[in-house]
């Protein structure tokens, strides 16, 4: 069956780190780049990080740098997301999402059921 | 970065009824375009890539147009399953890849 499962969501303590993993199966995980989309409560979507098929390629939003970080073990088919010093504003669930390239566009064609993560002390 | 503005943020209409939601991009992204749709507590859902073209699987009354900065989705005889969110995402050639705000569609 070709889909994402994400776990590690949960609490966590305000200036501690969450850790995310996304589990792949069904496909060739290691063809594809992967994502990270987060969705507070109640709000929009937020791309958050994403890693090139071999992982040698990474990309975060602006307003995570240098508290984020995005990995993956193609060799476990899983992807990795850790943001460190958490505060409320982290506080959403949060998606993993597999890349397709085409020619002429590139798109998020396979997404996870998400994991809830909630800051609060 | 490049940033979407989406509209409208919602959207009122009845079963049987087209409409049409729009997003523009702060610079041109080509047909670097995708529309999702996402239902309350689920993840979002692929409905056209590329600007224009239909997922496999999602029905023919969804169309997307546009190109350059101007893009648009189209629902033609909305299905009772088709109230939700749809969001816009723009992907031209790096991350970030920004989406929308969102258009809420709600039945009248």
């Amino acid at each position: 069956q070709v889909q994402l499962v994400e776990s590690g969501g949960g609490v966590v303590q305000p200036g501690r780190s969450l850790r995310l993993s996304c589990a792949a199966s069904g496909f060739s995980f290691s063809s594809h780049g992967m994502h990270w989309v987060r969705q507070a409560p109640g709000k929009g979507l937020e791309w958050v990080a994403a890693t090139s098929s071999d992982g040698s390629l990474r990309f975060y939003v602006d307003s995570l740098r240098g508290r984020v970080a995005v990995s993956r073990d193609n060799s476990k088919n899983t992807l990795f997301l850790q943001i460190n010093n958490v505060g409320a504003e982290d506080t959403a669930v949060y998606y993993c999402a597999r890349e397709n390239v085409g020619h002429t566009s590139t798109w998020f064609d396979l997404w996870g059921q998400g994991a809830l993560v909630t800051v609060t002390s | 970065d490049v940033q979407v503005t989406q509209s409208p943020s919602s959207l009122s209409a009845s079963v049987g009824d087209s409409v049409t939601m729009s997003c523009r991009t702060s610079e041109r992204v080509s047909n670097f375009f995708n529309w999702y749709q996402q239902k309350p507590g689920r993840a979002p859902k692929l409905l056209i890539y590329a600007a224009s073209t239909l997922q496999s699987g999602v029905p023919a009354r969804f169309s997307g147009s546009g190109s350059g900065t101007d893009f648009t989705l189209t629902i033609s005889s909305l299905q009772p399953e088709d109230f939700a969110v749809y969001f816009c995402q723009q992907t031209y050639i790096t991350p970030p890849y920004t989406f929308g705000h969102g258009t809420k569609l709600e039945i009248k």
